[in-house]
């Protein structure tokens, strides 16, 4: 079965770090890309970031209002993706989801899209 | 980068059919974008994908009830025979090759009554 499992949530202060874990398993884990979703109390899904399979040169993109504080990485040999938040804010609270990036060829062309979803690992951020 | 914009909520009575609509943005109706279902107090669930050609691609599991079709900017989710457990917040999501980013649109509430 193919399954994405997050963890690392907790209760951090502001200005504090944490890191996310998503772990999968059911596929191959390093032919992927992987995409984390975050969703505040009440309102809709924001991304926040993305990793690239090494196959295409593993590189990381981000929403603007975590550039510079959120990084993502992964061990293809451990089958898990990690998000390292720095400098967390109140508005970072939130349930934290990772996804697996379907990939899509037309041509010359390509297209992500989200076709497997974890179950999320809740940040509090709060004093 | 692509803006998708949806309805805030959308009801119909059990049994009936309901289309759900996703527009893209100006300058990005060729999109493919991906439908999400969220049932209350659990995660997202991908349901398919639906390309411009109106082609679609369900995901593993996703009942015969959902379909998929498209014409011009608008991309749509369609369900028939609406069962109580479709009661749902219903997110379609792209992918920009141009920014390298993704979008979400703001989600559909669908209630059935």
């Amino acid at each position: 079965e193919v399954q994405l499992v997050e963890s690392g949530g907790d209760l951090v202060q502001p200005g504090r770090s944490l890191r996310l874990s998503c772990t999968a398993s059911g596929f191959t884990f390093g032919d992927y890309a992987l995409s984390w979703v975050r969703q505040a109390p009440g309102k809709g899904l924001e991304w926040v970031g993305f990793i690239r399979s090494k196959t295409y040169g593993g590189r990381t993109d981000y929403a603007a209002s975590v550039i510079g504080r959120f990084t993502i990485s992964r061990d293809d040999s451990e089958s898990i993706a990690y998000l390292q938040m720095n400098s967390l804010k109140t508005e970072d609270t939130a349930v934290y989801y990772c996804s697996r990036e379907g990939l899509l060829w037309f041509g010359a062309k390509y297209h992500y899209y989200m076709d497997v979803w974890g179950k999320g690992t809740t940040v509090t951020v709060s004093s | 980068q692509p803006v998708l914009t949806q309805s805030s909520s959308a009801s119909a009575s059990l049994g009936s059919s309901v289309k759900l609509t996703c527009t893209l943005s100006s300058g990005h109706s060729s999109y493919i974008i991906a439908w999400h279902q969220q049932q209350p107090g659990k995660a997202p669930r991908y349901m398919m994908k639906v390309e411009g050609s109106g082609s679609y691609n369900k995901g593993s599991g996703v009942p015969d009830r959902f379909s998929g079709s498209s014409s011009g900017a608008d991309r749509y989710l369609t369900i028939s025979n609406l069962q109580s457990e479709d009661e749902a917040d219903y997110y379609c999501e792209t992918w920009d090759s141009n920014t390298h980013r993704v979008v979400f649109g703001g989600g559909t509430k669908l209630t059935v009554l």
